[in-house]
């Protein structure tokens, strides 16, 4: 089992739609968890962390159910510029993050 | 945050060649990383490199054909010895910074690399 597994994707969304993505982890601990986006040709840059208690940031919400080992990422009203692929990201203290194959978002008009 | 320079961006080399990869870093940092990125993948870590210790590598990486130095806190080098084509990739230095909750990883640019 991958230690880190996201849905295939990908996903084509017309704009102002609402997509979510899933993510699973297998390591029970693991602690700190993430979502990144890479955009086309260019480096993952960090999108959010997540919290136990869910968090929001904007039209961005992640969510982490830590008994079902489970992650989640929630966009609203999506924009052109959300096109991206999404790496799920999880580590243990002090250790290296974790590659999920990442999520690949088209927002169209 | 961080600003992580690397060099050169990308290179297409020889089989048989060899290629030093620099990543700088504008802040001093204890932890930096080496990733691979290989086409339609996700980043596999390749090892980590702290300042006056030896790099430590993950399964399937050895020091013999990734050696790497981690002179001071800002800078470190890999370098991909005796290319094959299996090793084209892109080559990610990273970094880790201590947040206000958490710590936050950065990433370089990345050096996109091309073997015939």
């Amino acid at each position: 089992r991958k230690e880190v597994e996201q849905d295939p994707g990908p996903f084509n969304v017309p704009e102002g739609a609402t997509v979510a993505f899933n993510c699973t982890y297998s390591n029970s601990a693991s602690q700190s968890f993430f979502w990144y986006r890479q955009d086309c040709r260019k480096e993952p840059k960090l999108l959010m962390s997540v919290y136990s208690s869910g968090n929001e940031d904007g039209r961005f919400t992640a969510q982490l159910n830590r008994a079902s080992q489970y992650i989640s990422l929630l966009i609203r009203d999506s924009k052109l510029s959300d096109s991206a692929t999404y790496l799920c990201v999880v580590n243990q203290a002090g250790t290296a993050l974790i590659f999920g194959k990442g999520t690949t978002l088209s927002v169209s008009s | 945050s961080a600003v992580i320079s690397q060099k050169p961006s990308r290179d297409i080399c020889q089989r048989g060649t060899s290629l030093t990869i620099q990543c700088q870093v504008d802040s001093q940092v204890t932890m930096m990383f080496w990733y691979r990125q290989q086409p339609g993948q996700s980043l596999t870590l390749i090892a980590t490199a702290n300042q006056g210790s030896e790099a430590t590598y993950e399964s399937g990486f050895v020091i013999d054909k990734f050696p790497i130095s981690r002179p001071n806190l800002t800078f470190s080098t890999l370098t991909v010895s005796n290319m094959s084509p299996e090793d084209s990739s892109i080559y990610l230095c990273s970094v880790r910074l201590a947040g206000r909750f958490q710590e936050t990883q950065y990433f370089g640019p990345g050096t996109r690399l091309l073997v015939l």
